[in-house]
């Protein structure tokens, strides 16, 4: 099994750019989620899905949009990149049902200039 | 939600147990606690859950109070590759959410 894979790891950005990081599973999850990490805090939650179809905002949503086609893929896009977007971004899923640990991808590195 | 009070930072000896506490007086009857960890900048791994019953596993063991309002992780056997920041959570609905959670420095 590959986990939770992320792509790209690294992007530099210019400010009004817009582009689509990804997500992928092959664990069969239900629940997949975005975070973001600031140099130095925690990880903050953007959005999640509880399965194919649907998607819900997190605590820190604004300048991002998701969807949920598949089971597997839960890609994150931001719209018009801003320098307070640059971050870390994490991908994480996991079974619905209580009880399980989630899985989290490696991380995609992102600065906008 | 119920939230998660951890110590800042902890020392640790190489091959001593580090003890790492967490309260969360206000969790849920059917809220499990669970634990994670940061290496680096590295994604978070997962260590170990519960939800009344103290666990043990290859990793980790966690011990939780009889009224569930705190917990402890227990690193058996410290190593330096244990210094990373470690996160206490209580899972609601689905949602994990990260604290500033205990950077733990392992010493030689």
């Amino acid at each position: 099994n590959a986990g939770v894979t992320q792509t790209p790891k690294f992007q530099v950005l210019k400010t009004g750019q817009s582009m689509t990081l990804q997500c992928a599973q092959d664990m069969n999850h239900e629940y997949m989620s975005w975070y973001r990490q600031d140099p130095g805090m925690g990880l903050r939650l953007i959005h999640y899905s509880v399965g194919a179809g649907i998607t819900d905002q997190g605590e820190v949503p604004n300048g991002y949009n998701v969807s949920r086609s598949t089971t597997e893929d839960f890609p994150l896009r931001l719209l018009s990149a801003a320098p307070s977007q640059t971050s870390v971004y994490f991908c994480a899923s996991s079974y619905l049902t209580g009880g399980y640990g989630y899985t989290f991808g490696s991380g995609t590195r992102l600065t906008v200039v | 939600d119920a939230k998660t009070t951890q110590p800042t930072s902890m020392d640790c000896a190489e091959g001593r147990a580090a003890n790492l506490p967490c309260n969360h007086s206000t969790i849920s009857g059917n809220e499990y606690v669970y634990w994670y960890r940061q290496i680096h900048s590295q994604g978070p791994q997962y260590i170990i859950h519960g939800l009344k019953n103290n666990e043990t596993n290859e990793m980790a063991s966690l011990i939780i109070t009889e009224d569930r309002k705190s917990s402890t992780l227990i690193l058996p056997h410290a190593t330096l590759r244990d210094t990373a920041v470690y996160y206490c959570i209580v899972l609601n609905d689905y949602k994990l959410s990260f604290g500033a959670g205990t950077t733990v420095t392992v010493r030689a």
